[in-house]
């Protein structure tokens, strides 16, 4: 147990449609981060909140992209008019002592 | 972006046969993760080498790192079917807030 939820664990759209993923922690932790993970790479960084703050953005996240942090608790991430290139894993990490605790990730993928 | 590059990609071992991984980097770092991914699942952290350390042990796992190379290697010995995995590097640079930046993996397979 990595103390991150997220759901669902697989979203399969249609390109065009409107997809939202969530990330619930099960504790508190004032930063949360969100990486993509495209097959056969390792994990990018996209964006990763301090509360409810949104502090840095990858050049990955593009307008069709927007995180949020309503209550500097859980997550969600959701992709407007989703083409195929965004079929990836969306994992959700919690910082621990020096390293981060990932989330079993929303596998998307996008016909 | 990849910090850089992981050797193998993939690699195919005997169970109870030692497996070796390498990373490459690009930039300074504070210190250097090993991750492990199961398939379809998130990522655990396995152990941690700060950039001044240059060698570290913790179980059957072994890490060395080379920072006038820019570049570490984890060691499995005494393999299990059951450490089948993707292995990534990450680097924590310094300034980055913890944003780690990953390394594209190496595909281990432990043959029983």
């Amino acid at each position: 147990d990595t103390g991150v939820s997220q759901d669902p664990r697989h979203k399969i759209t249609k390109r065009g449609q409107n997809v939202t993923f969530r990330c619930d922690p099960i504790s508190e932790h004032n930063r949360l981060y969100w990486y993509r993970q495209t097959l056969g790479q390792g994990p990018e960084f996209l964006t990763y909140f301090q509360n409810e703050a949104q502090l840095e953005k990858s050049r990955l996240l593009s307008d069709r992209f927007s995180a949020e942090r309503p209550k500097g608790s859980f997550s969600t991430l959701e992709i407007q008019r989703t083409e195929q290139g965004d079929s990836a894993m969306y994992l959700c990490a919690l910082p621990g002592p020096e390293k981060l605790f990932f989330g079993s990730g929303t596998q998307l993928s996008v016909l | 972006s990849q910090q850089g590059e992981e050797d193998p990609q993939a690699l195919s071992i005997q169970e109870g046969e030692n497996a070796t991984m390498n990373c490459s980097y690009k930039t300074s770092i504070n210190n250097l993760q090993w991750y492990r991914q199961n398939s379809g699942r998130g990522l655990v952290h396995l152990i941690l080498i700060r950039s001044n350390e240059r060698e570290k042990h913790s179980g059957r796992l072994r890490v060395t790192l080379d920072t006038s190379k820019k570049s570490s290697s984890l060691l499995i010995t005494a393999s299990r079917a059951a450490d089948t995995a993707s292995y990534f590097c990450a680097t924590d640079a310094a300034g980055s807030a913890r944003q780690l930046t990953f390394g594209s993996g190496t595909q281990l397979t432990v043959l029983p």
